[in-house]
């Protein structure tokens, strides 16, 4: 398989739940990136990875928690969701992190597309 | 000011018209900037990247940067149907950022 790939495409999951979103990149790319896009909204940067250690947690709350146990793979664990986190939740990847030019371009997955009742 | 501005539209253009798509950002010191494409329902997918200024041209596709003007946009020669899509900016801001900064992207129709 090759490119990112995301799991579930889509999750339904009650308030009172526990998930997790999975992300793998099969591109032997260093830098992993987690992103919220919610309706009519612009893309929110959630989470960005570099070799498996975070580097940027942009305010996001508590009861998203995210993961990365190698440069391949990243989790999105979820816990105690609220109505207005449902969106589309993006995972991309790039060769870098601010290494200029073609090593920053981001590819993306196909999203998970996330209930929350 | 928001650090990366689009039109939301939507951009309405004829089949096989000229679309301009345009996208103007904060940061002066930016390096890298990015057009992608997504379809309803689908994530973003990359069209073209820029570094310098001037054009740079990819099949139907030409990207123009301006950096002193802090401007880019993208043209759609001969414009499809298939390309009515939501056309997202991204620019690499360099202040305290360690990613892609997005716009709100511009809605574009293409009438058969």
């Amino acid at each position: 398989e090759t490119g990112v790939t995301q799991t579930p495409r889509h999750l339904v999951m009650g308030m009172t739940n526990k998930k997790s979103l999975k992300c793998e990149q099969h591109l032997g790319h260093n830098a992993m990136y987690w992103y919220k896009q919610s309706a009519k909204k612009p893309l929110e940067l959630m989470f960005v990875y570099s070799l498996e250690e975070r580097v940027e947690n942009n305010s996001v709350p508590s009861r998203f928690s995210p993961e990365c146990p190698n440069s391949s793979h990243l989790f999105l664990h979820l816990h105690t969701l609220q109505p207005e986190d449902s969106a589309l939740y993006l995972c991309a990847s790039s060769q870098d992190l601010m290494a200029g030019g073609r090593q920053e371009t981001q590819y993306f997955g196909p999203g998970t597309r996330l209930l929350v009742l | 000011q928001k650090e990366v501005e689009q039109n939301s539209g939507p951009l309405s253009v004829p089949e096989g018209a000229i679309a301009s798509l345009n996208c103007t950002y904060s940061d002066r010191v930016s390096q890298s900037f990015f057009w992608y494409r997504q379809y309803s329902g689908k994530s973003p997918e990359l069209i073209m990247s820029i570094y310098s200024n001037g054009d740079k041209e990819d099949g139907r596709f030409t990207a123009q940067l301006n950096k002193a003007s802090q401007y880019v946009s993208l043209l759609i020669r001969d414009s499809q149907p298939s390309d009515s899509a939501t056309y997202l900016c991204a620019v690499m801001i360099r202040a305290g950022r360690r990613a892609l900064t997005f716009g709100s992207g511009t809605r574009l129709q293409v009438q058969p």
